[in-house]
């Protein structure tokens, strides 16, 4: 199994552009995530999806969007990027909704917003 | 609610000493309990997780965790620090029921040599 990949590793914006990241996994995991990591503020959850076809709204999802048409991929969207959104992006992925499972990360997506 | 607190933002310890990385933790209901490691630009690894049982959980590269209901910790320990666990290390909660667990800030732990 590849787990969860990621794509791209690094990206450079100017600031007004979009783009997507991308976020795959092949463990049939019905439960992915995307978080934004920044110096001091640990993990903080963007979007989240609990199957194909349905998604909802994390901690700071404002300037991004998603969408889950298949089990296995969960693009990142955003619409319209801005230099507060240049951060390191994680994309995850957990079995079920059981509390206790675990979660799989990707290698993340390093974003600068120029 | 579910919340989350690493309450040192680093962890300095010799090689061949213990280490303890500290959490705490406040849910509503039963707690599950996790530890995730990040080594320089690479993306989260599991560690090791309490869901019920025994409150001393053993997992990955030697390291254990402690559950204490009473405190509502779950620190991670490990007997004999190296060089190259140097690293962040993140506590996460999710209470029974929870879709998403919540992620502490993160602890940079460095182990000198």
């Amino acid at each position: 199994n590849a787990g969860v990949t990621q794509t791209p590793k690094f990206q450079v914006l100017k600031t007004g552009q979009s783009m997507t990241l991308q976020c795959a996994q092949d463990m049939n995991h019905e439960y992915m995530s995307w978080y934004r990591q920044d110096p001091g503020m640990g993990l903080r959850l963007i979007h989240y999806s609990v199957g194909a076809g349905i998604t909802d709204q994390g901690e700071v999802p404002n300037g991004y969007n998603v969408s889950r048409s298949t089990t296995e991929d969960f693009p990142l969207r955003l619409l319209s990027a801005a230099p507060s959104q240049t951060s390191v992006y994680f994309c995850a992925s957990h079995l079920s909704r059981s509390s206790y499972n675990e979660q799989f990360f990707g290698p993340g997506t390093r974003l600068t917003v120029l | 609610a579910q919340s989350v607190a690493q309450p040192e933002d680093q962890v300095n310890v010799a090689e061949g000493n213990p280490l303890t990385v500290k959490c705490t933790y406040s849910v509503s209901g039963n707690p599950y309990l996790f530890w995730y490691v990040q080594y320089p630009n690479r993306g989260l690894q599991f560690l090791l997780k309490y869901i019920t049982g025994d409150n001393l959980v053993k997992g990955s590269y030697g390291f254990e965790a402690e559950f204490n209901k009473s405190q509502t910790s779950f620190h991670l320990k490990k007997p004999s620090a190296l060089v190259s666990d140097s690293a962040l290390y993140f506590c996460a909660v999710r209470e029974e029921g929870s879709y998403i667990p919540t992620f502490g800030r993160g602890t940079s732990l460095i182990v000198h040599p």
